[in-house]
């Protein structure tokens, strides 16, 4: 199964400052996903990554306070900008591997971020 | 889109007792339904999916269940061991959607006693 390299693993940051997360992926894939994950919580979708295009958000996210990039089809960043307490939270990325017979999503490690 | 509602949200077992959590989705086209587990501080890693084509499928002590008349599936472990104890997450989406993007349950806590 593909292997996700997801960095940094946590950080605590100043609000008003900008993180930007990084996934490097092992292996081309065409789908990448950003989730959230409040303490105790589910997985939330902020947005779908496909390479060569703009990132399509769910509702209640925008670009501006989570801008995605995805240069190519191993590598995405996600970027939580101007930060409040309110964005500490896991951040995790998650790939489609659509190898034969190895169907699945792979999540990242996740990165632990704490706004004081 | 896509709803996914899952119980219990806590389930305490006995040893060696079996589990049973339990989901269901609002789409009726959906039609991959995955399981995760994640333990404290880690990642969620697949345990046991399903596609819409079949009704039940095995995996040593865990096995899935999927009804679509009624949009529910169930994730069944047999012969619960300490190790079992984490949060499981059921999941849906439709694979040959443009989005693919999976929808999760609100999660169980499964605590195995010894």
């Amino acid at each position: 199964s593909a292997v996700i390299s997801q960095k940094p693993s946590r950080d605590i940051c100043q609000r008003g400052t900008s993180l930007t997360i990084q996934c490097q992926v092992d292996s081309q894939v065409t789908m990448m996903f950003w989730y959230r994950q409040q303490p105790g919580q589910s997985l939330t979708l902020i947005a779908t990554a496909n390479q060569g295009s703009e990132a399509t958000y769910e509702s209640g996210f925008v670009i501006d306070k989570f801008p995605i990039s995805r240069p190519n089809l191993t590598f995405s960043t996600l970027t939580v900008s101007n930060m409040s307490p309110e964005d500490s939270s896991i951040y995790l990325c998650s790939v489609e591997q659509t190898g034969t017979g190895d169907y699945g999503y792979t999540f990242g490690s996740g990165t632990r971020l704490t706004v004081v | 889109g896509e709803n996914v509602e899952q119980h219990p949200s806590t389930l305490s077992v006995q040893e060696g007792d079996s589990a049973v959590i339990k989901c269901t989705y609002s789409d009726s086209a959906s039609n991959y339904f995955p399981w995760y587990k994640q333990e404290l501080g880690k990642r969620p890693q697949l345990i046991i999916d399903i596609r819409s084509n079949v009704g039940e499928k095995k995996d040593q002590r865990i096995a899935v269940t999927l009804n679509k008349t009624a949009k529910h599936f169930s994730l069944h472990i047999t012969e619960t061991q300490p190790e079992d104890s984490a949060v499981y997450f059921c999941a849906a989406t439709l694979l040959t959607g443009s989005a693919r993007q999976l929808t999760f349950g609100s999660g169980t806590q499964l605590t195995v006693l010894p």
